[in-house]
């Protein structure tokens, strides 16, 4: 069964620098969304992303936060200038259609850890 | 707005016996369902759902949900727990059609323990 795939599984970084989380969606699906996980905290969603721009964002997704589509099948999320309050569980999902018989597919989540 | 309310962070059983997991919602709109599951070092893996048709849902792994519009719940059971089902629950709403849809709202999670 085709899966949503993020890499790294771990990614440590210096506050200040910049990261960027990638993910592979489901080759057939439209729209990609971000969501993170702060440790002993809800899933919350970022961001959402269908025909190559931002559909919705949440107030956590401010501008130090970015998405790409860069080539058609990676989707990524930059954080620009990485706060230690950034460290969390970064998940990437997707779905073919945005109606109830398609489900939405999670990848295996990015553990970011700011120092 | 949409929010989620999970009663009970951590719910403990004996193999065998009934699972129950509550899960309370408040939408705006006609809500679209979910209960996921997420083991240890895994992403979010979709249990069942609700999208407006039976009210009783049958899911994966003899999991199954009962929407009660009159209760706002959402209520995740399994007749007979298995030590395999020991994870984190997560039940979530919808904010609708379109890009929305994928726009899930959690709730804050349940751990099962699942004891001999």
């Amino acid at each position: 069964e085709p899966e949503v795939t993020q890499t790294p599984s771990h990614q440590v970084t210096q506050m200040g620098q910049e990261v960027i989380l990638r993910c592979v969606p489901i080759s057939n699906h439209l729209y990609f969304y971000w969501y993170r996980q702060i440790l002993g905290q809800k899933v919350e969603f970022l961001v959402s992303f269908y025909n190559n721009e931002i559909s919705e964002k949440s107030e956590i997704f401010d501008d130090q936060f970015s998405v790409e589509r860069p080539d058609g099948s990676n989707f990524t999320l930059k954080i620009r200038s990485t706060k230690l309050e950034d460290s969390a569980m970064y998940f990437c999902a997707s779905t073919r259609e945005g109606q109830t018989n398609s489900p939405l597919h999670f990848g295996n989540g990015t553990r970011l850890t700011v120092t | 707005a949409q929010s989620v309310t999970q009663l009970g962070s951590h719910v403990s059983v004996s193999e065998g016996a009934l699972v129950l997991l509550r899960c309370n919602y408040s939408s705006s709109v006609p809500p679209y369902l979910f209960w996921y599951v997420q083991y240890p070092n895994q992403g979010l893996q979709l249990l069942l759902k609700y999208t407006s048709a039976a009210t009783l849902v049958k899911g994966i792994n003899g999991f199954e949900a009962e929407f009660k519009k009159s209760e706002t719940s959402f209520h995740l059971t399994k007749p007979s727990a298995h030590m395999s089902d020991a994870a984190e629950y997560f039940c979530a709403v919808s904010g609708g059609g379109g890009t929305s849809y994928g726009k899930l709202t959690f709730g804050q999670g349940t751990i099962l323990t699942v004891h001999p």
